[in-house]
């Protein structure tokens, strides 16, 4: 069974607190995703990564920044977080060439205060 | 980015009745995928869906992909206490390279024991 990890499950930050979220799949995908869900408004695309060190901006880029260095590893920074970007996140892992599928973590519910 | 058109956006019915949801796109997708997420938690996989007119099982699930490839729907039968939660599907297009899912916004199921 594919295992997509997230670093916390809640996480309470300051506005202007640089804010790291960590995400890990076990399956050797090539490919990670990095979403935010709000109610309303459903799961938004904030970047994706095809392979290690590669990404791409995805439909809400702004203010937030990630790195992949290694390929089992994706993470997400906030710069300087504030009150807008409280949401769940959530990361997602695919394999490359595949058929679609992308599996998820169990999300990081993040309050920016 | 485009979202599908996902409805109903939320349902009350009673443990044993069948549920039917559906997603309608102006895309072609190459792959219909069907989530559940509980509440405070990631969605998960239910079914996934590769070709048009496909009918796949999952237990009490069971998906179908539209034969114009631009609709899915999943139908629950007997509904149980445990179905309770919010229903996503998500469609992979065929561009070349494509990475990307496009999301509904969900169907949030309640049952009443």
């Amino acid at each position: 069974d594919v295992k997509v990890t997230q670093s916390s499950r809640y996480l309470v930050k300051r506005t202007g607190e640089k804010v790291f979220l960590e995400c890990v799949q076990d399956m050797d995908h090539e490919n990670m995703f990095w979403y935010r869900q709000d109610p309303g408004l459903g799961l938004r695309l904030i970047y994706f990564s095809y392979d290690v060190k590669m990404k791409e901006k995805g439909d809400i880029p702004e203010g937030y920044s990630v790195s992949r260095e290694k390929k089992e590893r994706f993470s997400l920074i906030l710069e300087s977080a504030s009150t807008n970007q409280t949401s769940m996140y959530l990361c997602a892992s695919r394999l490359a060439g595949g058929n679609g599928e992308q599996y998820f973590g169990p999300g990081t519910r993040l309050t920016v205060t | 980015g485009q979202q599908l058109n996902q409805s109903p956006q939320s349902m009350f019915i009673q443990e044993g009745e069948d549920v039917s949801m559906n997603c309608t796109s102006s895309s072609i997708f190459n792959t219909w995928l069907w989530y559940k997420q509980d509440p405070g938690e990631g969605p998960v996989l239910l079914i996934a869906l590769y070709k048009a007119g496909e009918l796949t099982s999952n237990g009490r699930l069971t998906a179908q992909f539209g034969i114009t490839r631009k609709d899915s729907f999943l139908n629950i039968s007997a509904s149980i206490p445990s179905d309770v939660g919010i229903y996503f599907c998500a469609g992979q297009d065929s561009g070349a390279g494509s990475y990307q899912l496009t999301f509904g916004k969900g169907t949030k199921l309640s049952v009443i024991p």
